[in-house]
């Protein structure tokens, strides 16, 4: 069964901490990987992992996905009470997966002043 | 502009009945998906379908239907027989077979469902 995990859950830090949220997946026919920032309503979009070893960045926040590891790591450096949502992490796969969009969990990022 | 409606944004069932959520999108997307949403946790899968006339169940389908009669619509039916319906329900769509970064994925603004 495909499945995306995320760790940890739940999260409190300290404004100015740097924190590294975990995402690991099984998926059979895996294609993309991608995460997510939700504070409110829908998601919004923060990355798109498809390529091994290549990290992305967008200002303090960055990823990068190991497909050895079967995993992906985002990083939020110089965190702000800005930064406190939930991080979701989603597997995409296409063709033979049909088109499934998996979400993990999600880690609910409680960042104090 | 292109984009994802869902409707209402509130809805309150009351004991054994059906209720409706309705999800449009005009981008043209394949894909659509619907998703359900407890306080503090992730999304998880009720259904999707990748083409018109045809959906599957994702993880969490029992007590849930949905159609697929236009590209353009993929409502959610929550029945009676869903015995905790009570969350945040997120519709999305999909632009299948764009790989090279960015965004794929656009999400409706979600409904609340709330049982009385």
């Amino acid at each position: 069964e495909d499945k995306v995990v995320q760790s940890p859950l739940s999260l409190v830090v300290h404004e100015g901490d740097t924190v590294t949220l975990n995402c690991s997946y099984e998926v059979t026919n895996f294609r993309s990987l991608l995460w997510y920032k939700q504070e409110k309503k829908a998601p919004t979009f923060l990355f798109m992992l498809t390529s091994s070893g290549i990290e992305k960045k967008s200002g303090r926040l960055s990823s990068i996905l190991d497909k050895k590891e079967l995993s992906s790591i985002l990083n939020i450096t110089a965190t702000q009470t800005g930064d406190s949502a939930i991080y979701l992490c989603a597997v995409s796969g296409e063709f033979n997966q049909g088109g499934k969009l998996i979400f993990g969990q999600g880690t609910e990022l409680s960042v104090k002043p | 502009d292109g984009g994802i409606t869902q409707s209402p944004k509130y809805l309150f069932r009351k004991e054994g009945q059906n209720v409706t959520l309705s999800c449009e999108q005009n981008l043209n997307h394949d894909a659509m998906y619907w998703y359900r949403q407890d306080p503090g946790q992730g999304l998880r899968l009720i259904y999707y379908s990748q083409i018109v006339n045809d959906f599957q169940k994702g993880d969490i389908a029992e007590g849930y239907s949905v159609s697929r009669e236009k590209k353009e619509s993929f409502p959610l039916t929550v029945t009676s027989a869903q015995k905790n319906p009570t969350a945040f329900y997120l519709c999305a769509s999909r632009r299948t077979g764009a790989l090279k970064g960015g965004n794929t994925i656009y999400f409706g603004e979600g409904s609340w469902l709330t049982v009385v």
